[in-house]
């Protein structure tokens, strides 16, 4: 069965500070992994989706990697923003979805 | 855009009451899925459906059952509340299920069983 774990699971910075989320899971067949962002209350929103063949994506200050043999994905934002606080999920799909914990990020103004 | 909408953000129930949650989605997706979210558990899926009147248990079934009769429409069915079924459930959908596509989620329905 398919374990992602996400660390840490909650992180503060200063606005402005470059952001790293980490996301490992345990079986490498996999089809693709996506990060999505969840604020309080609400649903969860796409913000990369990283085919198993790719090594990153990119859209704007977001860029995400995948290292499918050691099982890892990194969420990195540059520059961020207070806008930016939100709890950012990572999901495996090897035909269904599994997902990670989440990280809580608070970005400080 | 694609729009995923549930009958309800806020539900307060009782045990032992029957509970229906409704997903409507608006670009004709063959599959539809049912997660519920905990806190430090993350998304676990409890059932999901990949045509009309098809159905597949996800990884946590037990206390739970679906309908899908239109293509557009995915209920989730709680026979009997309990306490420990308190939780935020999130409906999504997907055009196919292929590995370039996303899951479109719906907004939530936090429900509360006491």
């Amino acid at each position: 069965k398919q374990e992602v774990t996400q660390i840490p699971a909650a992180l503060s910075v200063p606005e402005g500070e470059n952001l790293v989320l980490n996301c490992s899971f345990t079986d490498s067949a996999i089809y693709n992994l996506q990060w999505f962002r969840q604020d309080p209350g609400k649903g969860l929103t796409s913000l990369l989706l990283i085919q198993s063949s790719q090594r990153e994506q990119t859209s704007g200050r977001l860029n995400a990697s995948l290292d499918k043999s050691s099982g890892r994905s990194t969420l990195y934002i540059a520059a961020s923003q207070p806008g930016d606080s939100a709890t950012y999920l990572c999901a495996v799909n090897d035909y269904k979805l599994s997902f990670g914990a989440g990280t809580t990020v608070t970005v400080r103004a | 855009d694609v729009k995923v909408t549930q009958s309800s953000r806020y539900l307060v129930k009782r045990t032992g009451e029957k509970v229906f949650l409704e997903c409507v989605q608006d670009m004709d997706h063959e599959n539809m899925f049912w997660y519920r979210q905990d806190p430090g558990l993350g998304l676990r899926l409890i059932y999901f459906s990949y045509d009309v009147k098809m159905k597949e248990k996800g990884d946590i079934p037990e206390g739970y059952s679906v309908s899908r009769e239109k293509k557009e429409r995915f209920s989730l069915i709680l026979e009997s509340a309990s306490t420990n079924q308190t939780s935020m459930y999130l409906c999504a959908s997907i055009q196919s299920g292929g590995n370039q596509e996303t899951q479109y989620f719906g907004p939530g329905t936090r429900l509360l069983v006491l």
